[in-house]
């Protein structure tokens, strides 16, 4: 199985700026997918951006980015112009031939 | 589109009651997933099916817990009998295949007196 790793409990970043949340992973698999979630305080899991890791490009979803580095099986979520909003708990999770794997998470907040 | 469909939201239950929590996945969806989130433990995969087969529950705590897909339309997770420590969110995700992104349902609070 897939292992994520998020180094960072807890990040702050000012409103309108952007900020990185680090994922790492590590795999065997040649083939697998790497995933972001949103739990904002209400506690849903929400969806954010895929990766396949044989995509040519990095993954961009509106203000969202996955920086996609895989000699460093690195998998970082960029949040450009943050939102208060934006103020959650983010998790990686990657997935090859077996379950996705999720990271512990990294607390965002965003200060006005 | 409609989402992962959970049910009930909440539970407030008394410790020793069977304890049946539902799902129904994206239509079009092969694989389900259950999870538990405690501030403790964090997200715990619990039980994942694909194409309504069981194809690992080494998450699943211990033999209190049991989980059912009788098509490919609905899940059943049960816990007989609760306990305080099964206190916790539940969730249920959906995805075309084992390795690809999940869709959450809103989650089930459970909470066992």
């Amino acid at each position: 199985a897939q292992k994520i790793t998020q180094t960072q409990p807890g990040m702050f970043v000012q409103e309108k700026e952007a900020v990185t949340l680090d994922c790492t992973y590590d795999t065997s698999d040649p083939s697998y997918g790497l995933f972001w979630y949103k739990q904002p305080s209400s506690g849903e899991m929400i969806f954010l951006i895929y990766q396949g890791s044989y995509d040519q490009q990095n993954a961009t979803e509106g203000r969202y980015s996955l920086n996609f580095q895989k000699a460093r099986k690195s998998a970082n979520l960029v949040i450009s112009a943050s939102q208060l909003g934006d103020s959650a708990m983010y998790f990686c999770a990657g997935g090859g031939y077996q379950k996705v794997t999720f990271g512990i998470g990294t607390k965002l907040q965003v200060i006005p | 589109d409609a989402g992962v469909i959970q049910s009930p939201r909440h539970e407030v239950t008394e410790m020793g009651q069977e304890v049946t929590l539902r799902c129904k996945p994206i239509s079009g969806h092969n694989s389900l997933f259950w999870y538990r989130q405690t501030m403790m433990r964090g997200l715990e995969l619990l039980i994942y099916f694909n194409n309504n087969v069981p194809i690992d529950d080494s998450g699943m705590p211990e033999d209190r817990f049991s989980a059912k897909m009788p098509n490919a339309s609905f899940s059943t997770l049960k816990i007989q009998p609760s306990e305080p420590r099964d206190s916790a969110v539940y969730f249920c995700a959906s995805s075309f295949s084992e390795n690809q992104p999940q869709h959450f349902g809103d989650g089930t609070r459970l909470s066992i007196l």
